[in-house]
């Protein structure tokens, strides 16, 4: 068990909703960071905040958006979803903003139909 | 990012140590070499990392060669729940590469008994 908790742990919605997943840290973490992980992409990052802010960003898609709250939990929203959206979401977090030791949450998978 | 070379797949026997080589050709002066794994469809886990000096901890031992342009990984005593798949990232740690970490396509390692 990382210490990440990660909700929901299964996802399945159509093509065209939006959804939101969430993320809570380690105790002590300041950092979170978003990864997808699909079957033709692999493991790929998205997004990290520190304490608050937006930090880094990989090759997240506009339809995609992230924030950190006061509690420093995060929320990866995701709208007009697509087939190719389906993946492995996951969180990860450490205790400082160049930490290359993360530590990762369980995952949500989304399935979009 | 140095780009890093590791071989798809490997066997090992249960007990016996598994080493997976890493090949960091292009590495520079201040990226470090960490090391994950993840055990189907579970989230990565924080293996090791190094800058040039050999590491050990609990989990494993990293032997980075003198010249950096490569390093193993090796699981001393493997165990079936090793099996998983093993991924070499090269990184600077901080600068503007912040805490992302990019992750190739990794060595499937199947522990057999």
């Amino acid at each position: 068990d990382s210490g990440v908790t990660q909700t929901p742990k299964h996802l399945i919605t159509a093509t065209g909703q939006r959804v939101t997943l969430r993320c809570s840290p380690r105790s002590g973490d300041l950092s979170v960071y978003w990864y997808q992980q699909s079957l033709d992409q692999g493991l790929q990052f998205l997004i990290q905040y520190y304490n608050g802010e937006e930090r880094a960003k990989g090759n997240i898609l506009e339809r995609f958006s992230a924030q950190q709250f006061p509690d420093l939990h995060s929320e990866l929203n995701l709208s007009s979803l697509e087939l190719g959206d389906s993946a492995l979401y996951f969180c990860a977090s450490s205790v400082g903003a160049s930490a290359y030791e993360q530590y990762f949450g369980p995952g949500t998978r989304l399935t979009v139909t | 990012d140095a780009k890093t070379t590791q071989p798809p797949s490997m066997d090992c026997a249960e007990g016996r140590a598994a080493n997976l080589p890493c090949n960091h050709s292009t590495i520079s002066g201040n990226e470090y070499v960490y090391w994950y794994r993840q055990i189907h469809s579970q989230g990565p886990q924080y293996i090791i990392h190094g800058l040039k000096n050999n590491e050990t901890n609990e989990m494993a031992s990293l032997i980075i060669t003198e010249d950096r342009k490569s390093s193993t990984l090796i699981l001393p005593h493997a165990t079936l729940r090793d099996t998983a798949v093993y991924y070499c990232i090269a990184d600077p740690a901080g600068g503007t590469s912040y805490g992302k970490l990019t992750f190739g396509q990794g060595t499937i390692l199947t522990v057999h008994p």
